[in-house]
């Protein structure tokens, strides 16, 4: 089983809310990613857990918060987002975050921020 | 800096044709892949290949690690192959971010 899942498919949210991404994987990872992807361009790395700990911000904005509840879960809190906010946002894992394991994604969440 | 370079950046083919897209990376890596974007935007694995050839079915990838470059061969392309294509690597020098290239997106015409 090489499957990551995302939660929601989709999500619309006004400036003032605060939503939260969902991602799991049961593959025995101990890395997991974040990535935001806008229309026409390539995935943009937000963030690396590694065994749990968050090992790489690339300098996201604090309005973006993740968190990794344990080894199979990453939630992505949102809170006072922006419309240019709105994209596709996806989940990876690996078996590690060094020596560059294989990466697998979810399908994605298809966020618009109104 | 760091980069991967995708080339060509769009490809219009007629269905039965083939087709190479290429990566070119800038330093040394420890893994290389590529993926197919479908329309609903999951990222499906082609292949893993830091080095060597590998094939799966109608595709088949090289990866020449010393010259920095990969290549993906498509043969006999269907409609069903259209969609984006990326490479993605895992630098040594920059561990634990896989970082994509622009992508190619082709266009299978029946």
């Amino acid at each position: 089983d090489t499957e990551v899942t995302q939660t929601p498919k989709h999500l619309v949210m006004g400036m003032t809310n605060k939503k939260s991404l969902k991602c799991e994987q049961h593959m025995g990872h101990r890395a997991m990613y974040w990535y935001k992807q806008k229309a026409k361009k390539p995935p943009e790395l937000m963030f690396v857990y590694s065994y749990e700990k968050l090992s790489i911000n690339e300098s996201v904005p604090s309005r973006f918060s993740p968190e990794c509840p344990n080894s199979s879960l990453l939630n992505l809190h949102l809170h006072a987002l922006q419309p240019e906010d709105s994209a596709l946002y996806l989940c990876a894992s690996s078996q590690s975050s060094v020596q560059g394991p294989e990466a697998f994604f979810g399908q994605g969440t298809r966020l618009t921020v109104v | 800096g760091i980069q991967v370079e995708q080339s060509p950046p769009d490809l219009i083919l007629q269905e039965g044709a083939n087709s190479t897209l290429r990566c070119n990376f800038s330093d040394s890596v420890n893994n290389l892949q590529w993926f197919h974007q479908n329309p609903w935007g999951q990222l499906i694995n082609l292949f893993y290949i830091p080095s060597g050839t590998k094939q799966n079915g109608r595709l088949s990838a090289t990866t020449v690690a010393t010259e920095r470059y990969s290549l993906l061969y498509i043969s006999s392309s269907q409609t069903t192959d259209s969609g984006v294509y990326f490479c993605a690597v895992f630098f040594l020098s920059n561990t634990g971010k896989l970082i994509f290239g622009q992508g190619t997106t082709l266009q299978v015409k029946p």
